[in-house]
Formats: structure tokens, C-alpha cells, sequence
């Protein structure tokens, strides 16, 4: 599975735009891109995933550059309760077996 | 409503006494894992389940053992936990091993004396 680099922490005012980027520059033609988060020690929640199009579900946005060495989750209207580690994944679709979870961007949504 | 449920949540034990974390699932399906989460190295996968009475060694499988004689259930087991055993430990679940989302339960905190 192709490395992810995302940042450490970032932090957002509640009710602004969150924009989480994550850098995948060696991801291969049939590597999805998923975004999980972990609020406090409960486990992983899947967000939403895209291979090469934007993608939007009712908890975010995937926005998926041309050449998908990048993406950026969007989450429009950020709470208090999406403070959270955000995780960018990158896999295919029918490899391996564990997600490769790495670090994360710590998100602190302040009031 | 779908889940994956974990028991029990939080257990203090001493070593050596034989313990199991159960983990059940609701949804069907058929690929099944445990990780395992300690601070500064993130989620290791300890196995992983393809189906029923299939498993295999994930990243860190010493010290533990697994079964999946159902569908729904894949227990952990920890014949002899020792200190560095310590951690939370998490069970997911999926349709495949890289279709679609996993599903993950809420945890357990291992905590062995």
C-alpha cells in the first residue's frame, strides 16, 4: 500500500470548513483513498473513500487531485464532536489485509 | 442496527490467568480482525479472518490466539497475558479484506498486573 503524509494537528473553529489534507504521491492506479477518524479511544469510524473522483457523503467531502498524488477531506461544518485523529489511508481495493493506519492529523474543533 | 460489539470493555488481570475478548457482529460478514493500539505506535493488526475456520497471523500475533468457528464471532484469546499485553484492543469487521469500509467496536482496555 502506497505511504501517506498528512500533518500533525491542525485546528478549526466550530461551524468553519475543516480541510484535512494528505499527501499519497506514490499511489498506484488501483489504490483507493479512504479516510477513517478515532474520536478519543473509541474505535476507527469509516468516513468515506474515492478512487479517482470527488466524492460526498453525508459526513464529508473527498476532493481527489487530477494527478491523485493528493487529496483533501472537507468536513463543511465542523463540531465540536469532530474533534477527532483523522487517518488517510491509501489501499487497493483486494490487497492485503490490515490498514495501515500511521499517524494521523489530530483535528482540535474549538469553540 | 449494525455493530460490532466487543466484552468485555475494561478488565484488570494479573499474569498468566488465561483470558478472552469476545467480539460479535451483526452484519454478515465475512472478514474479521484484531488490533491492537498502544501510544506512539499506532493500530497493529494480531490476525485476521477470511471466513469461517480461516485465520492468519496479522503483524503482531505472539501471545495470542484466535477462532472462528462462526460467522458472527471471533474471539481472542490470551493463554498466558503478560504486562506488554497491556493495551486496547479493538475488533473490526467487513464484507472482504479491501471491500468497502470496516466496521470497528468500541474497544477493550487490557490492563495485566
Amino acid at each position: 500500500d502506497a505511504k501517506t503524509t498528512q500533518p500533525p494537528s491542525m485546528d478549526c473553529a466550530e461551524g468553519r470548513a475543516a480541510n484535512l489534507p494528505c499527501n499519497h504521491s506514490t499511489i498506484s492506479g488501483n489504490e483507493y483513498v479512504y479516510w477513517y477518524r478515532q474520536i478519543h479511544s473509541q474505535g476507527p469510524q469509516y468516513i468515506i473513500h474515492g478512487l479517482k473522483n470527488n466524492e460526498t457523503n453525508e459526513m464529508a467531502s473527498l476532493i481527489i487531485t487530477e494527478d491523485r498524488k493528493s487529496s483533501t477531506l472537507i468536513l463543511p461544518h465542523a463540531t465540536l464532536r469532530d474533534t477527532a485523529v483523522y487517518y488517510c489511508i491509501v489501499r487497493a481495493a483486494n490487497s492485503g489485509y490490515a490498514l495501515n493506519f500511521g499517524k494521523g492529523t489530530s483535528l482540535l474543533v474549538t469553540p | 442496527e449494525a455493530q460490532v460489539t466487543q466484552n468485555p470493555r475494561y478488565l484488570i488481570t494479573v499474569t498468566g490467568k488465561k483470558l478472552t475478548v469476545t467480539c460479535s457482529q451483526n452484519m454478515n460478514h465475512e472478514y474479521m480482525s484484531w488490533y491492537r493500539q498502544d501510544p506512539g505506535l499506532g493500530l497493529r493488526q494480531i490476525y485476521y479472518s477470511m471466513n469461517v475456520e480461516v485465520t492468519d497471523k496479522g503483524d503482531v500475533p505472539e501471545g495470542y490466539k484466535v477462532s472462528r468457528k462462526e460467522k458472527r464471532n471471533f474471539p481472542l484469546i490470551l493463554e498466558s497475558p503478560s504486562p506488554n499485553q497491556t493495551s486496547l484492543y479493538f475488533c473490526a469487521s467487513s464484507l472482504g479484506p479491501g471491500r468497502g469500509s470496516q466496521h470497528f467496536g468500541d474497544g477493550t482496555r487490557l490492563s495485566i498486573l
